[in-house]
């Protein structure tokens, strides 16, 4: 069974500050990460993909992977109102036409003014 | 930029009825996925789709069944809706290069 797991939140930080949102994976064969933001009654919506070790910035977001210890992390510097949401980490897994995402469960971010 | 629509935003049905629930995209996407999505639970695939009249299993294939007939139309078939089933729906569909997968707005499904 492939599992994901994200730090459980909620998470609140103070705008400006920088959120730090955690995910771990089990399967060693995955091959991408993803993370995704889903407001309230919305569908997620991509905002990262990372697909080998490091970091890789796109604004004020940072993903980092580390496939030695399965773990992915993004970072929000800057945190604004606006990045209220909750943050899905998914890893694709499988082969060929197999290949699926697995998602975690979120985790809840909370950027107060 | 990829569109993916799903035929009702929300929908209220009865124990009991056949309830279809449909996808459409419009960037010739190969692969196409219905997941459900539950407080505490995240995000669940049902089933997918990786070519017209393929379909593969999800994690949660029961009481569910899917149709791909044309490239960029996906349904997810709920054959006889139980209270269960009560969820959001979501669609999605990626190509094979990036395997990205893009979300429709959901369909809110209520069953009595």
């Amino acid at each position: 069974q492939k599992e994901v797991e994200q730090n459980s939140g909620p998470l609140s930080v103070p705008e400006g500050a920088i959120a730090s949102l955690n995910c771990t994976y089990s399967d060693r064969g995955s091959q991408s990460f993803f993370w995704y933001r889903q407001y309230s009654g919305k569908s997620p919506e991509l905002i990262m993909s990372i697909y080998s070790n490091g970091d890789k910035e796109d604004g004020r977001f940072t993903a980092q992977l580390n496939k030695a210890s399965q773990y992915v992390s993004l970072l929000i510097r800057d945190s604004q109102p606006s990045d209220s949401a909750t943050y899905l980490c998914a890893v694709l897994g499988g082969s060929g036409s197999a290949r699926q995402l697995t998602f975690g469960s979120g985790t809840q971010l909370t950027v107060l003014p | 930029d990829v569109k993916v629509t799903q035929s009702s935003r929300y929908l209220v049905k009865r124990t009991g009825e056949k309830v279809f629930l449909e996808c459409v995209q419009d960037m010739d996407h190969e692969n196409m996925f219905w997941y459900r999505q539950d407080p505490g639970l995240g995000l669940r695939l049902i089933y997918f789709s990786y070519d017209v009249k393929m379909k593969e299993k999800g994690d949660i294939p029961e009481g569910y069944s899917v149709s791909r007939e044309k490239k960029e139309r996906f349904s997810l078939i709920l054959e006889s809706a139980s209270t269960n089933q009560t969820s959001m729906y979501l669609c999605a569909s990626s190509n094979g290069g990036t395997d990205t997968q893009y979300f429709g707005p959901g369909t809110r499904l209520t069953v009595l």
